[in-house]
């Protein structure tokens, strides 16, 4: 099992362009989450996905949108990129949402100039 | 909504010396407390939870207490050794909530 997978690994994008982050489990998991962690500031939750067909804001969601294309895939997309949105983005995922584990895919940098 | 905070935001401790570091969260219905951790470049990955149905846990040199009344719970790091520099995150979540996270506690080994 590969686990939580993401991609790209590294991305550079200047203000303005757009972007997709990718993310699969392959765990049959209901629940995933894009976060984004930043010095001092720990993980944040952007949007969550309870089950297939849900999605949901999470804590700090303003500038992003995603989509549950099915029950592997969760995908984070930035429409217009802001030197506010660097940061490591770390998809995740859990049996269901609330008290469970939650496990992490490696996460992408994302440097916006 | 809920509120974690995690002291200290650093810690450095010598090889062998223990290690504490502390959360407390704002929401009395909060029912389970993850610890992740965070080694440089790496994602983070569970080292252990606890349930609000239980005052302690431990696994090895890693135990975990909690106290409801006061809304705090602590992770508790004997004997440490170099591989455990990393960044420490608590958390906390209800059932179909939200798990929020403590802004993490970086702990190193002094030379």
């Amino acid at each position: 099992n590969a686990g939580v997978t993401q991609t790209p690994k590294f991305q550079v994008l200047k203000t303005g362009q757009s972007m997709t982050l990718q993310c699969a489990q392959d765990m049959n998991h209901n629940s995933m989450y894009w976060y984004r962690q930043d010095p001092g500031m720990g993980l944040r939750l952007i949007y969550y996905s309870a089950s297939e067909g849900t999605t949901d804001k999470g804590e700090v969601p303003n500038g992003y949108n995603v989509s549950r294309l099915n029950k592997r895939e969760f995908s984070l997309r930035l429409e217009s990129a802001a030197p506010s949105q660097t940061s490591v983005y770390f998809c995740a995922s859990s049996e269901r949402r609330g008290t469970y584990e939650q496990y992490f895919g490696p996460g992408t940098r994302l440097t916006v100039t | 909504g809920e509120n974690v905070e995690q002291h200290p935001s650093t810690l450095s401790v010598q090889e062998g010396d223990s290690a504490v570091i502390k959360c407390t969260y704002s929401d009395s219905a909060s029912n389970y407390f993850p610890w992740y951790k965070q080694e440089l470049g790496k994602r983070p990955q569970l080292i252990i939870d606890i349930r609000s149905n239980v005052g302690e846990k431990k696994d090895q040199r890693i135990a975990v207490t909690l106290n409801k009344t006061a809304k705090h719970f602590s992770l508790h790091i004997t004997e440490t050794q170099p591989e455990d520099s990393a960044v420490y995150f608590c958390a906390a979540s209800k059932h179909n909530n939200d798990m929020r996270f403590g802004a993490g506690t970086r702990l190193t080994e002094k030379p």
